[in-house]
């Protein structure tokens, strides 16, 4: 089993909708989280980092972790066009990457 | 430079020939790492480095891969004899230290394997 597993998708949203992105984990001593956006053909960027669980905001992005199910999330509001990108998860000192999952934000 | 750069942009290659890779990582940044990226696949993850120990080479896939970390900076990843299915792109990114896991990419190294 993948320690870290994440839908490929791709997910196609209409513009304004509220995105739901999603991994799992199998590893309990992942302490770490982390999700990145990659643009086609561009190195991924980190987007959000959170450590254990909880909520983490910032602008129209929520990372949410909950490590009792195992099991993160990163929420786009009001999504955007320009929000069309690959968005990866990954864990544990960046050594642990989820496949990414690809978005299509569509005016 | 204030971030990772990675050179060549873009490397085309026959099979068979060897090819070199580098990565210069954010300067007084001791982790550094390779990965692996297919069209349309995740990230796989090569080698890690983390200043004078011992690099984590559990990812790399056979051993004509190979890397190394020169002075605690630039990277060299190197693969020899080439074969078609190394067609990839090659992302290094670099963290503060073990226990900051911020990494921060470059650009990537596209090979390509004719």
């Amino acid at each position: 089993q993948k320690e870290v597993e994440q839908d490929p998708g791709p997910l196609s949203v209409p513009e304004g909708a509220i995105v739901s992105l999603n991994c799992t984990y199998s590893n309990s001593a992942f302490q770490y989280f982390m999700w990145y956006r990659q643009y086609s053909r561009k190195g991924p960027e980190l987007l959000m980092y959170t450590y254990s669980s909880g909520n983490k905001e910032d602008g129209r992005f929520t990372a949410q972790v909950d490590k009792s199910s195992k099991y993160i999330s990163l929420f786009i509001r009001d999504s955007q066009p320009s929000d069309s990108a690959t968005y990866l998860c990954a864990m544990a000192h960046a050594l642990n990457f989820g496949k990414g999952t690809s978005l299509l934000v569509t005016p | 430079g204030a971030g990772v750069s990675q050179s060549p942009s873009n490397k085309v290659t026959e099979k068979g020939k060897d090819v070199e890779l580098r990565c210069d990582p954010i300067s007084g940044h001791t982790a550094l790492y390779w990965y692996r990226q297919s069209l349309g696949q995740g990230l796989e993850f090569l080698i890690y480095f983390q200043g004078n120990s011992a690099p984590d080479k559990s990812g790399l896939p056979s051993d004509r891969f190979s890397a190394e970390r020169t002075g605690g900076s630039v990277s060299t990843l190197t693969i020899q004899r080439t074969q078609q299915e190394d067609s990839a792109v090659y992302l290094c990114a670099s963290s503060a230290d073990r226990a900051n896991t911020e990494a921060f990419f470059g650009q990537g190294t596209r090979l390509t394997v004719v």
